[in-house]
């Protein structure tokens, strides 16, 4: 069982659309994680929940929209997608906000925008 | 704002060989992570390190954190051709366990 499931594997659309990715963990993890990783591979915090609850917002543009129906998904949705939108997104969960635990990420979202 | 950087950004390197990967940062943390990616995949956790003189291993792989320095070391002895990946290290710039800034990566190549 794959333990951080993200959905869909690439995504291929057009300027201006709207699209969403999906992620789930198995792990019981309270504690989920949208990273967007750039071309030049670096790595960059957009949100973290706990319990469902939004802890960090990192100057993301209002586009992008998470939302975690319960502790085990977290998913993002974008909206008016911009060329500079076109990265691999990457969501991850650990245990626990103390900073103690890995992360476990899920094996990426190749977004482009055309 | 919390600045993470990894030195050298590109490494090739002979099977056999050892050889050091520094990662500084700009801010006091008590804790630092190592990851490793592989072409095209996701990334997976290699090692946390949690305090001041913390040292971990695992085969060929051994890391260390000086939080004085603000500095991290990982250490590659022996290497061989699986090695051959990109390494990134993390630092929780508040401390607040939620979210991690990640250095810039090192992409190591082991040849022949």
């Amino acid at each position: 069982d794959t333990a951080v499931s993200q959905t869909p594997k690439y995504l291929v659309t057009q300027m201006g659309n709207d699209k969403s990715i999906k992620c789930e963990q198995n792990l019981g993890h309270d504690t989920m994680y949208w990273y967007k990783q750039d071309s030049k591979k670096f790595l960059k915090i957009m949100f973290s929940y706990n319990n469902k609850e939004l802890i960090i917002n990192e100057t993301v543009p209002n586009r992008f929209s998470p939302k975690s129906p319960d502790k085990a998904h977290l998913n993002l949705h974008i909206n008016s997608l911009e060329l500079g939108d076109s990265a691999v997104y990457f969501c991850a969960s650990s245990q626990g906000g103390q900073g103690r635990e890995k992360l476990f990420f899920g094996s990426g979202t190749q977004l482009s925008v055309l | 704002e919390l600045k993470v950087e990894q030195n050298p950004l590109f490494l090739s390197m002979q099977e056999g060989k050892n050889y050091t990967i520094y990662c500084n940062y700009s801010t006091t943390s008590d804790r630092l992570y190592w990851y490793r990616q592989d072409p095209g995949k996701s990334l997976e956790s290699l090692f946390v390190l949690l305090s001041n003189g913390a040292v971990k291993q695992e085969g060929r792989l051994m890391a260390s954190l000086d939080t004085k320095a603000r500095l991290s070391t990982l250490h590659i002895t022996a290497a061989v051709h699986d090695l051959s990946a990109t390494y990134f290290c993390a630092v929780d710039p508040w401390g607040s366990g939620y979210a991690l800034n990640f250095g810039k990566g090192t992409s190591l190549l082991v040849t022949p």
